[in-house]
Formats: C-alpha cells, sequence, structure tokens
C-alpha cells in the first residue's frame, strides 16, 4: 500500500510568487490535512480537509488555502510568498473518522522563498 | 501555538541504553500520538494511545499516558544508532471531526552513538 505522496520534493520561489503543492493520500483514505514546518514555529497545522470540505482551519493568514478532490487528492496554495513562508510542507491523511484513526505523514515539500 | 512540551530537548546516549522522552500537554484529549522524524525527512509514525489507555507496546517502544497528569512518555529501550532522530509528540483535540487536527510539541532530538 503506498503511503502519503507529496510533490514536488523541493522548490525555490520568489518574493511574491505563488505556489502549488500537491498531495495523494493513502488510498482509502478522506482526510486529508496540511502542516507546517519551521525550526522557529515548529510543527502547525494549517487545515483539514474531508470528503472535498474544510473541516479544521489553523490560524494562517489568507494566503494559505487549499482543496480537496473528490478522490481525495488535496493541493495547498500559497500566494504573495513572503520569506518567512520557507518551510517543510508536510501533508497528512487518515480515514478521519473517529479518534482512534492513525494519521499519516508525507516525506514532504521543501519550499524555499528567495 | 504549541499543545506540549517535550523533555528534554535534547538527549545523547550511547548505544544499548534506554532512552525516555517526556511529552505534556495542557487540555484535554482525544488521543496522543508518538512520531520519529530523520533529518529532513517526514514523519513516521510510531504509536497512537487513546486516552482511555494507560499504556501501549511496539517491538522496542513503550508509550505511557498519564491523562491526570496531562503527561505521556516514550521508552525506546536497547537502543541503537538508527534511532536518532527528532521524536514529537502530537495529540488530538477536537471532536466531531477535530481528531485529525494535530498540535505538536517542540520535539526531543535524539542521539545514539555506536
Amino acid at each position: 500500500k503506498a503511503g502519503v505522496t507529496q510533490t514536488p520534493r523541493y522548490l525555490i520561489k520568489t518574493r511574491g510568487q505563488q505556489v502549488t503543492l500537491s498531495c495523494s493520500p493513502i488510498s482509502g483514505h478522506r482526510s486529508v490535512s496540511w502542516y507546517q514546518q519551521t525550526p522557529g514555529q515548529g510543527l502547525q497545522f494549517l487545515f483539514e480537509y474531508f470528503s472535498e470540505t474544510q473541516r479544521n482551519k489553523g490560524n494562517f493568514p489568507g494566503r494559505f488555502s487549499g482543496r480537496q478532490f473528490s478522490n481525495s487528492r488535496s493541493e495547498m496554495n500559497v500566494s504573495t510568498l513572503e520569506l518567512g513562508d520557507s518551510a517543510l510542507y508536510l501533508c497528512a491523511s487518515s480515514l478521519g473518522r473517529d479518534s482512534g484513526n492513525t494519521i499519516y505523514f508525507g516525506e514532504g515539500s521543501w519550499l524555499t522563498v528567495v | 501555538s504549541q499543545q506540549g512540551e517535550e523533555d528534554p530537548q535534547a538527549l545523547s546516549i550511547q548505544e544499548g541504553e534506554n532512552a525516555t522522552m517526556n511529552c505534556s500537554y495542557k487540555t484535554s484529549i482525544n488521543n496522543l500520538q508518538w512520531y520519529r522524524q530523520n533529518s529532513g525527512r517526514g514523519l513516521v509514525h510510531l504509536i497512537l494511545i487513546r486516552s482511555n489507555e494507560r499504556e501501549k507496546h511496539s517491538g522496542r517502544l513503550r508509550v505511557t499516558l498519564d491523562t491526570s497528569k496531562k503527561s505521556s512518555s516514550l521508552l525506546i529501550t536497547a537502543s541503537r544508532a538508527a534511532d536518532t532522530a527528532s521524536y514529537f509528540c502530537a495529540t488530538a483535540v477536537g471532536s466531531s471531526g477535530g481528531y485529525n487536527k494535530l498540535i505538536f510539541g517542540a520535539g526531543t532530538r535524539l542521539a545514539v552513538h555506536p
């Protein structure tokens, strides 16, 4: 069974540009969530989608957005990039039905904003 | 904001020794999950323990949960150099779908020397 797949793994963008990151969850998983990891702030929850609906949202500005498709694949978008958006962006998936569901993470997408 | 605190922040031991990492959190939880992260990589799930459980084992790993003290510990027995990584605890605090919003601690950096 394939794990959570994230693309691209590494990318470099210029301040002011936008970026789209993609995530394919484990087959059968309907919940996809996104996290940002930086040395200063650690791991922070961005948002979670379940059956194409945003179910939870973290405390990030509106420049961070996401969506989920009918096949549970998800994308997140960051517009008007700032230097501080440089981070490892992690996608996670789970069955999403109850509190006993294990949440599995992908390898992440390393974003560098210059 | 982070829910938990890991203790210690860094731990250095010799191969064959046991490593104990502690995690404290602030609010009532649904479950607590432990993850490992090798440098620059994604998060690998280790163990999930529900709020009504007190102890779980998986191979060389033992996790305890004390909800009265709002704390958990991860014990790695007979450590190996390959166990060198950062270890994070993460709590799920929500209801009605909030199970998939994880709040992470700052992590413990474990170094196991041959």
